[in-house]
């Protein structure tokens, strides 16, 4: 039961434009979202983060949005750039106070591919 | 640098056999949680720590286990090492299991190869 997936497995995208990863959820239960990116034989390495009481965080070139009536998350990457070409992966955490807070489910990663 | 490390960063051993993986934390962060990386399954998480204690497991083997120290590195033990078992084991660290606070910090990971 893959409770966080990740549809897309590549996106190509050329330089300067905008790269749109997707993600949805099925829990119920999970109120804090993240991204993260992964270059090969290196660990993830967090870009943004967003809670369930906001439906949009920004930081620099890199935008999460959530839908929660939807169960969908969405990261923006503009402009993108050729250094930007990684695995992307979403991650869902479920509220505080449960026995399961702070395990993060994964999805299975989008390959971002930005060409010069 | 995520300031996350672990420790070796291969590993190459035989069915069977038993092995330990050594984490450390970014400075002043509590929690430490494991994941699996396998071809087929994607990141998977098997087991945190918060602070010495065992805070939530996820699908980790019987033959796995894991412990926090009081200096807040840990180690998970891998024993009765199977072919299927070889994998990127990934070692996390956060400040804290509050709301807020849940950004985790990865390291760069140990390759097990079980031959």
């Amino acid at each position: 039961d893959q409770q966080v997936k990740q549809n897309s497995p590549s996106l190509s995208v050329q330089e300067g434009r905008i790269s749109i990863l997707n993600c949805d959820y099925t829990n119920s239960m999970f109120d804090y979202f993240l991204w993260y990116k992964k270059y090969p034989a290196e660990g993830p390495t967090f870009l943004i983060s967003i809670s369930s009481i906001k439906d949009k965080n920004e930081d620099g070139r890199f935008t999460v949005f959530l839908n929660k009536s939807a169960k969908h998350l969405s990261l923006h990457i503009v402009p993108s750039q050729p250094g930007d070409s990684a695995v992307y992966f979403c991650a869902a955490s479920p509220n505080a106070g449960g026995t399961s807070y702070g395990k993060l489910t994964f999805g299975q990663g989008t390959i971002l591919t930005v060409h010069p | 640098d995520s300031g996350v490390t672990q420790t070796p960063k291969h590993l190459i051993t035989a069915t069977g056999q038993r092995v330990t993986l050594r984490c450390s934390p970014r400075s002043g962060d509590l929690s430490v949680y494991w994941y699996q990386q396998s071809l087929d399954q994607g990141l998977q998480f098997l087991i945190q720590y918060y602070n010495g204690e065992e805070r939530a497991k996820g699908n980790i083997l019987e033959r796995f286990s894991a412990q926090q120290f009081p200096d807040l590195h840990s180690e998970l033990n891998l024993s009765s090492l199977e072919l299927g078992d070889s994998a990127l084991y990934f070692c996390a660290s956060s400040r804290a299991g509050r709301r807020g606070y849940n950004e985790q910090f990865f390291g760069p990971g140990t390759r097990l190869t079980v031959l």
